[in-house]
């Protein structure tokens, strides 16, 4: 069974750097790529950035530019998101999500696998 | 705010059937056959119900269904069941400059 299993919840300080991990089982993880989404208390989800499991290209949408930092471990099937410089309204629930993907494409357009979560609290 | 718009909530009684609306531009909705929708409950990890507008995949029970109408996506659940209480994202690709748009989400409750 196809699993994405999330970190543990993290406190930060504002200013700090959080790093989640989405450790990936049960399948070709250079098939597939990764999807990071967050969702901030009482707001939507929101899309943080895509890399790949092929060769580890990412995009990055203009708001996380320079601030997220999306990496993978091929040898533990294992993908990162760092986020840096946090503020407050990033206290959010970060989700790892599978999409069937290549190098700088998608095969897919939907996150069939998600992970369940990584709540990330920023307090002083 | 969100990218897509959706009510913030939807209710309905066991066995009725409701919609979910997702208005976006004619940059993501309007502009692909890309529209998703995700059902999210507390503490599980998100599962999606509908893809590419109107495919469902094969786990996904077909009293859920959805359609496009110009810059619009909806998403029906027919036969309410006390389990749907959930709530649901749309999403949308979105092109080269924002790939995935989402919705703000709806709390669907079942009376």
């Amino acid at each position: 069974q196809v699993q994405l299993v999330q970190s543990g919840p993290e406190v930060r300080r504002p200013g700090a750097s959080v790093k989640v991990s989405c450790k990936t089982s049960d399948y070709a993880f250079k098939t597939f790529g990764l999807n990071w989404v967050r969702q901030a208390p009482g707001r939507g989800l929101e899309w943080m950035g895509w890399i790949s499991g092929y060769d580890g290209s990412t995009q990055y949408p203009q708001k996380f530019l320079g601030r997220v930092t999306l990496t993978t471990d091929p040898s533990t099937a294992t993908a990162y998101m760092e986020l840096r410089s946090l503020r407050f309204d990033d206290t959010a629930v970060y989700y790892c999500a599978r999409i069937y993907s290549g190098s700088y494409s998608y095969y897919y357009y939907y996150m069939d696998v998600w992970g369940k979560g990584t709540t990330v609290v920023v307090s002083s | 705010q969100s990218a897509l718009t959706q009510p913030a909530s939807v209710s309905g009684s066991p066995g009725q059937s409701i919609t979910i609306s997702c208005t976006g531009t004619d940059s993501d909705v309007g502009a692909y056959n890309y529209v998703s929708w995700y059902q999210l409950h507390p503490d599980t990890a998100p599962k999606v119900l509908i893809y590419d507008v109107t495919k469902r995949p094969s786990q996904i029970s077909d009293r859920f269904s959805g359609s496009k109408s110009g810059n619009t996506a909806s998403l029906t659940i027919s036969g309410l069941q006390p389990e749907d209480e959930a709530d649901y994202y749309c999403c949308s690709y979105g092109g080269a400059n924002n790939h995935w748009v989402f919705g703000g989400g709806t709390k669907v409750t079942v009376l």
